[in-house]
C-alpha cells in the first residue's frame, strides 16, 4: 500500500515570507498527485495536480505555485505569503483505486 | 462535469443510534463513488468504494454505503453510532477509473453524544 509523507506538520510564517511545504510518496509509482487546501475544517478546495514529472496544472489562480521535480515527490511554493494562504493543506497520492491523503500541514500566516 | 451533493453540514446522533450520512451525485458515465473520513487535524482516510457489483458496500470501522443508481444517491450508514464516530465525512465520484480526477462534496460533520 501507499504511504504519504507530508512535512511540516505545523507552520508559522510571517507575511511575505516564502513557502515549501514537501510531499512524498511511497509504495507506487507514477502515480496522479494533488495539492488541496481546507479552509476552517470543512470543503477542500483543490490547489494543483500533477500526472507526471513535471507536469502541473493549476485549478485556481492563487499566490501559490506546484512543482514535481521527481515522480513521488510534489512541493508546493509560494514566494511571498499572504494572510489568505493560512489554512490546512492536504497532499493526495492516486494510482487509480482511490486517492490517499497524506496527514496535512497546518499553515498559520501572521 | 460531475458533482457531488451532501446536504446536511451536521448530523447529531446518540450513541448506539444508526447513522446516516447523506450523499448525491452527478456524473456521466458509470460512477466510481467514494466515502473518506477526516478527523480533527489528520488527513482524510478511505472508508468504502463502489465501482461494481453489489449495490452494498462494506468499509472500515463497521460503515457501509448503498449505491442507488435510480435516485444517484450513495448514502453512508452504520446501524450503532459510537462517540469516536464524530468526526468530519467526505463522499466523492468520478466518472470511471484511474487518470480521472475525484469531486468531493463539502463534508458533513458528525457529532454523537453519549
Amino acid at each position: 500500500s501507499q504511504t504519504i509523507h507530508q512535512w511540516p506538520a505545523t507552520l508559522v510564517q510571517p507575511v511575505g515570507s516564502p513557502l515549501s511545504l514537501e510531499c512524498t510518496v511511497e509504495g507506487t509509482s507514477n502515480p496522479n498527485l494533488y495539492w488541496y487546501r481546507q479552509a476552517a475544517g470543512r470543503g477542500l478546495q483543490l490547489l494543483f495536480y500533477s500526472v507526471g514529472i513535471g507536469q502541473i496544472s493549476s485549478e485556481v489562480p492563487q499566490n501559490l505555485s506546484a512543482s514535481r521535480p521527481q515522480d513521488r515527490q510534489f512541493i508546493l511554493s509560494s514566494k511571498k505569503l499572504l494572510l489568505s494562504d493560512s489554512g490546512f493543506y492536504l497532499c493526495a497520492s492516486d494510482r487509480g483505486d482511490g486517492y490517499t491523503f497524506g496527514s496535512g500541514t497546518r499553515l498559520t500566516v501572521v | 462535469a460531475q458533482s457531488v451533493a451532501q446536504p446536511e453540514d451536521q448530523v447529531n446522533v446518540a450513541e448506539g443510534n444508526p447513522l446516516t450520512v447523506k450523499c448525491t451525485y452527478s456524473v456521466s458515465g458509470n460512477p466510481y463513488l467514494f466515502w473518506y473520513v477526516q478527523y480533527p487535524n489528520r488527513g482524510l482516510q478511505f472508508l468504502l468504494k463502489y465501482i461494481t457489483g453489489d449495490n452494498l458496500v462494506k468499509g472500515s470501522y463497521g460503515f457501509e454505503a448503498e449505491f442507488n443508481k435510480s435516485q444517484t444517491s450513495f448514502h453512508l450508514k452504520k446501524p450503532s453510532a459510537l462517540v469516536s464516530d464524530s468526526a468530519l465525512y467526505f463522499c466523492a465520484v468520478r466518472r470511471g477509473a484511474a487518470g480521472n480526477k475525484l469531486t468531493f462534496g463539502g463534508g458533513t460533520r458528525v457529532l454523537v453524544k453519549p
